[in-house]
């Protein structure tokens, strides 16, 4: 049962226009989502998140949507440079809140994302 | 700035033998992880340990053990290897819960 779905394996835009990604989810008790970005042979690194209160989060070129009716969020990327061509993950974590309970995220399958020159 | 370190970077098993990925954070972080990642299926959680002393099952634990040797430490075992288990093993670790994990650089085994 795949909880964090991301459809689109790939996706190509040219540099400097906008990338849209997009993450659907089914767990309705997910209340934290995050974008990972990931280089070839190095481990992810985390890009933006984004809390259930809130409907978007923005850093900068990257901004994340949230839409808890319809369980889907975007990442979207403007202007797109061709350093940004990578694998995108999405990730969604159930509430826990304390120091010691641990932060268990289930993961999409990943969107590789080319920025053409 | 270390952050999440693992090792070995690369590893070549035959089926059966066993090994142990090891994995240290110099981050005083409470929560450490390991995931799995294979080709179109994301990243999948195998073990956590949310405190140092707890460790705790994820999606995909069959065929391995873990250890939180201390805070700093977690390491990953396979005691009998086979080709299934050939992928890309990540170590993570986090403040607590509801934090952003950061993972390490990645280890690949190919089990033949």
């Amino acid at each position: 049962d795949q909880q964090v779905k991301q459809n689109s394996p790939s996706l190509s835009v040219q540099e400097g226009r906008i990338s849209i990604l997009n993450c659907d989810y089914t767990n309705s008790m997910f209340d934290y989502f995050l974008w990972y970005k990931k280089y070839p042979a190095e481990g992810p690194t985390f890009l933006i998140s984004i809390s259930s209160i809130k409907d978007k989060n923005e850093d900068g070129r990257f901004t994340v949507f949230l839409n808890k009716s319809a369980k889907h969020l975007s990442l979207h990327i403007v202007p797109s440079q061709p350093g940004d061509s990578a694998v995108y993950f999405c990730a969604a974590s159930r509430p826990s809140r304390a120091e010691t309970s641990g932060s268990r995220l289930t993961f999409g399958e990943g969107t590789q994302l080319t920025v053409n020159p | 700035n270390a952050g999440v370190t693992q090792t070995p970077k690369f590893q070549v098993l035959k089926t059966g033998q066993s090994m142990t990925l090891q994995c240290a954070q110099d981050m005083n972080h409470n929560s450490m992880y390991w995931y799995r990642q294979d080709p179109g299926m994301g990243l999948r959680l195998i073990y956590y340990s949310a405190s140092e002393g707890t460790t705790d099952k994820g999606e995909v634990p069959n065929g391995y053990n873990v250890s939180r040797l201390n805070k700093r430490e977690f390491s990953l075992r396979l005691e009998s290897a086979a080709p299934s288990q050939t992928s890309v093993y990540f170590c993570a670790s986090s403040l607590g819960g509801g934090n952003t994990i950061y993972f390490g650089e990645g280890s690949w085994l190919t089990v033949v």
